[in-house]
């Protein structure tokens, strides 16, 4: 298995453009997670997914973020309008059942809001 | 107060020597008790799972759960310049069917040649 795809892997944008990051889960896995890392804060959960349904979005920072998971094997995390503080390594992650310990990760986006 | 507190660091230590990390938290419903190793510009991968409290070994490493005190603990014996990464301690209350992790900040460990 290829493990968690993400895309793009590096993006440079300006304040006020839309991101749109990508990720494709490993197959047969049923959970999905999006984190968001910074060095001052850590690794963040901002929401995560059951069989594509979103269970729970609490850390998703400001109604600016949304996220969507139309199919087993794709999810998408959008910013929009992007602020400089957005600025991160986003992360996705999944797992099969309700085993927190199988989560695995992808190799992340990194994201700079000029 | 963060839930999680974990010294960032850096720590460098030498090649050979017993490397100690540790994590201290204050909720007393998480159960399940994890480490993940990152290494520069990747993602974090699982180290170490442990339910409750006791000691868990695998080879070099061996992870350390005490919950009346609320303190993890990850050693690592032998230490190698490979294990330089940044270590993530992670934890989760599984009640209420709650998937959360909540991670620590990482430390940073540099093991010298």
């Amino acid at each position: 298995d290829a493990g968690v795809i993400q895309s793009p892997r590096h993006e440079v944008t300006e304040m006020g453009q839309e991101v749109t990051l990508r990720c494709k889960p490993i197959s047969g896995h049923d959970y999905l997670f999006w984190y968001r890392q910074t060095m001052m804060r850590g690794l963040e959960l901002l929401i995560y997914f059951n069989n594509n349904v979103p269970i729970d979005d609490s850390g998703m920072p400001e109604d600016r973020f949304s996220a969507k998971m139309p199919n087993a094997s794709f999810s998408t995390l959008k910013i929009q309008p992007s602020e400089p503080r957005d600025s991160a390594v986003y992360f996705c992650a999944s797992s099969f059942g309700r085993l927190q310990e199988t989560q695995y990760f992808g190799p992340g986006t990194r994201l700079l809001v000029l | 107060q963060k839930e999680v507190e974990q010294d960032p660091g850096p720590l460098s230590v030498p090649e050979g020597a017993i490397v100690s990390l540790n994590c201290t938290y204050s909720n007393s419903a998480f159960q399940y008790f994890m480490w993940y190793r990152q290494y520069s510009r990747k993602g974090p991968e699982l180290l170490m799972y442990t339910y409750s409290s006791g000691n868990k070994e695998d080879g070099r490493f061996t992870a350390q759960v005490d919950k009346s005190s609320k303190y993890i603990s990850l050693f690592i014996r032998d230490s190698q310049p490979s294990d330089s990464a940044t270590y993530l301690c992670a934890m989760s209350d599984p009640s209420g069917g709650n998937e959360k992790l909540t991670f620590g900040t990482g430390t940073r460990l540099t093991i010298i040649p």
